[in-house]
């Protein structure tokens, strides 16, 4: 079964310090990997797309990663702001001919900054 | 630029009144247009897909349904909503002919509560 889990479900920090969130999926066959940014009440944001081949790839003070041997991804936020404060979901897009429509949702980890 | 619209932000509705929720995407043709919903507590759950003005693919049998009259607009619909329809409604696009791992675009979503 097609399944994307998120860990920790929530986290608090300190303004400026960093964090990693986890994600571990079974996702076959795998495509890519997207890490979203949401705000509360607002539709998500891609933040970023790896690929299989692709192991690092960074947004400003997002670095996501990617190991496809342990099918394990993280999302590492240096020097929180509060504006980090939001759910990051991970999403695992599955191999489709077609229109890439195959998308499994993680249900995200809801991460909030305290100044 | 690509620009997506969705309406209203929220909205209220007693049991067993009728849905229109719309989305309209500008700065592109031919997109492929998604629903999705994302109940408390909840990953997000694709709905319907639309590769086309009149094509509409269902992922889940339930109380609603989707309509594309135009080519950049998407309609979801009820004739008679549930309590369990509540949720955060999200209308996305992508860009046709692109796969991976390009566009798939949301907009700010509708909160639904039925009551």
């Amino acid at each position: 079964k097609n399944q994307v889990e998120q860990s920790p479900q929530s986290l608090i920090i300190l303004e400026g310090k960093n964090c990693t969130l986890q994600c571990n999926y079974t996702v076959s066959p795998f495509s890519n990997l997207r890490w979203y940014k949401q705000d509360t009440g607002r539709g998500p944001v891609s933040l970023t797309i790896m690929t299989f081949s692709e192991n690092t790839k960074s947004n400003g003070r997002y670095t996501a990663t990617l190991d496809a041997d342990t099918k394990q991804s993280s999302l590492h936020i240096t020097a929180s702001q509060l504006s980090d404060s939001a759910s990051y979901i991970c999403v695992v897009s599955v191999s489709h001919a077609g229109n890439n429509r195959k998308l499994i949702w993680g249900l995200g980890t809801s991460l909030a900054v305290n100044p | 630029s690509q620009t997506i619209h969705q309406w209203p932000a929220t909205l209220v509705q007693p049991v067993g009144s009728p849905l229109s929720l719309e989305c309209t995407v500008e700065g592109t043709s031919n997109p492929n247009l998604y629903w999705y919903r994302q109940a408390a507590g909840r990953g997000l759950q694709l709905l319907f897909y639309s590769v086309g003005i009149g094509q509409i693919s269902s992922e889940v049998p339930q109380n609603l349904s989707a309509s594309r009259p135009q080519d950049r607009q998407f309609i979801l619909s009820s004739k008679k909503l549930l309590l369990s329809d509540s949720g955060f409604y999200l209308c996305a696009w992508s860009a046709t002919g692109q796969g991976f791992p390009y566009g798939y675009t949301f907009g700010s979503g509708t909160r639904l509560t039925v009551v």
